[in-house]
């Protein structure tokens, strides 16, 4: 069974960091794109960050880029994004997601459930 | 980048159909995708390439795309259907994950 367990999540002040973790189990996790996406308070859904397989590649949505970092450790099947200059905006759950190419096309098959970050003074 | 339309709701009585519509530039030439979304839980994939059922998701899922309109149907529409759903395409153009606003099913 496919399973994505969000930790790191809390909250920090404006222009802090944050650095969330997402363990995997049930999956090849060396195989596979992963992906963060966000939803904050009462909002819809929020790609933030993706990363191929070796690390070899990583995207980011433009609201985010200079600031997140995405990255894994494939030998401890985890993934993590570091949140620098945080802000009011950023505040939202983050789900991890095991993202899957087929036919030129990318989707979230699996997701986490989600760990909350706040950003208050 | 591009942008995704969905309708904020949509109401359907018990055992009828709820069509759920995503509008985007010639968005039949990309491939869309699904999630379900009861409140307090994780989305959930529902249909993907279009059309595409994961194993687990009932048949009474369904999904279309063509022209400027992809569209979600779910028959015979139950109570626990009641949920967001959002699309989703992969944006080649900016290399951006694009999700739409959002649809709210209520089942009445």
């Amino acid at each position: 069974e496919v399973q994505l367990v969000e930790s790191g999540g809390g909250l920090v002040q404006p222009g802090g960091s944050l650095r969330l973790s997402c363990a995997a189990s049930g999956f090849t996790f060396r195989l596979h794109w992963m992906s963060w996406v966000r939803q904050a308070p009462g909002k819809g859904l929020e790609w933030v960050a993706n990363m191929k397989q070796d690390g070899s590649e990583e995207f980011y949505v433009d609201s985010v880029k200079g600031r997140f970092t995405i990255s894994r450790d494939n030998a401890k099947n985890s993934l993590y994004l570091q949140m620098n200059n945080l802000r009011a905006e950023d505040t939202a759950v983050y789900y991890c997601a095991r993202g899957e190419w087929f036919h030129f096309s990318y989707y979230f098959d699996y997701w986490g459930q989600g760990t909350l970050v706040s950003v208050s003074s | 980048s591009y942008v995704l339309t969905q309708p904020p709701s949509v109401s359907v009585a018990p055992g009828k159909t709820a069509s759920i519509s995503c509008g985007g530039n010639n968005i039949g030439t990309q491939r869309v995708h699904w999630y379900q979304q009861k409140p307090g839980q994780a989305p959930v994939m529902v249909i993907y390439y279009d059309s595409e059922r994961p194993s687990g998701i009932p048949e009474r899922f369904s999904g279309s795309n063509s022209g400027n309109t992809a569209t979600l149907t779910i028959s015979r529409v139950e109570a626990g259907d009641e949920a967001d759903y959002y699309c989703q395409v992969w944006d080649s153009d900016s290399e951006h994950w694009v999700f739409g606003g959002g649809t709210k099913v209520t089942v009445l």
